[in-house]
């Protein structure tokens, strides 16, 4: 069965920080899509990412990095050099691309992050 | 475009009471749900859409109705609203049903008690 599993239910660094959220995802799917989605104390949820499963190669913007590895069934996210703003809960989304999933996304529960000043 | 819209922000309703959650959205997007997210948890599917005419049930249906008479609009039924269904509610569109860009778009959310 399809599951997401967010081991870290909240984070606190300093500011400045590097800062590490796991993900990871169980599927018997070979066709699948991982997304991170951010969702700020205003409550609105934010894409940030969609990686497929054919595509391991590790991706960068800005700040944020993203380690997407198979072997483990993780898709981890770093965001380097912490601010304030990035404060927000994360999720991680699974998609199945298998007949009669309608790519619906599964979601895990949630990381908190929250960066002191 | 406005994207993802959703009315109203707030609500609180009485137990047994009805009510209807609007979502619309001007991207001609063919696929549209609804989720509740609850405290400590990611969002659960309640229902979804993958056309006009065409609706299905997802993880937590019960309790719930929705059709889709048009691309543009989704919205959602509570019939009796009971506390269990205190929670926040985000309504999502994406491009299509079968094809990889499947990127979804929330609005902004529906924070919901029922006394």
């Amino acid at each position: 069965a399809q599951k997401v599993t967010q081991a870290q239910t909240e984070i606190s660094v300093v500011e400045k920080e590097d800062v590490t959220l796991d993900c990871v995802y169980e599927t018997r799917d070979t066709t699948y899509y991982l997304f991170w989605y951010k969702q700020p104390p205003s409550g609105e949820l934010v894409f940030l990412i969609r990686r497929n499963s054919f595509d391991e190669q590790n991706e960068i913007s800005g700040r944020y990095s993203w380690n997407f590895q198979k072997s483990t069934s993780s898709f981890n996210f770093t965001i380097t050099a912490s601010q304030v703003v990035d404060s927000a809960v994360y999720f991680c989304a699974l998609s199945e691309a298998s007949r009669g999933s309608n790519y619906q996304l599964i979601w895990g529960a949630g990381t908190k992050l929250i960066i002191k000043p | 475009n406005a994207g993802v819209t959703q009315t109203p922000k707030f609500q609180v309703l009485k137990t047994g009471q009805s009510m209807t959650l609007q979502c619309a959205q001007d991207m001609n997007h063919e696929y549209m749900s609804w989720y509740r997210q609850d405290p400590g948890m990611g969002l659960r599917l309640i229902h979804y859409s993958v056309g006009a005419g065409i609706t299905d049930q997802g993880e937590v249906p019960n309790g719930y109705n929705v059709s889709r008479s048009t691309t543009e609009d989704f919205p959602l039924r509570l019939l009796s609203a009971a506390p269990s269904q205190t929670s926040v509610y985000f309504c999502a569109s994406r491009p299509g049903t079968g094809t990889s860009t499947d990127t979804q778009y929330f609005g902004p959310g529906t924070r919901l008690t029922v006394l």
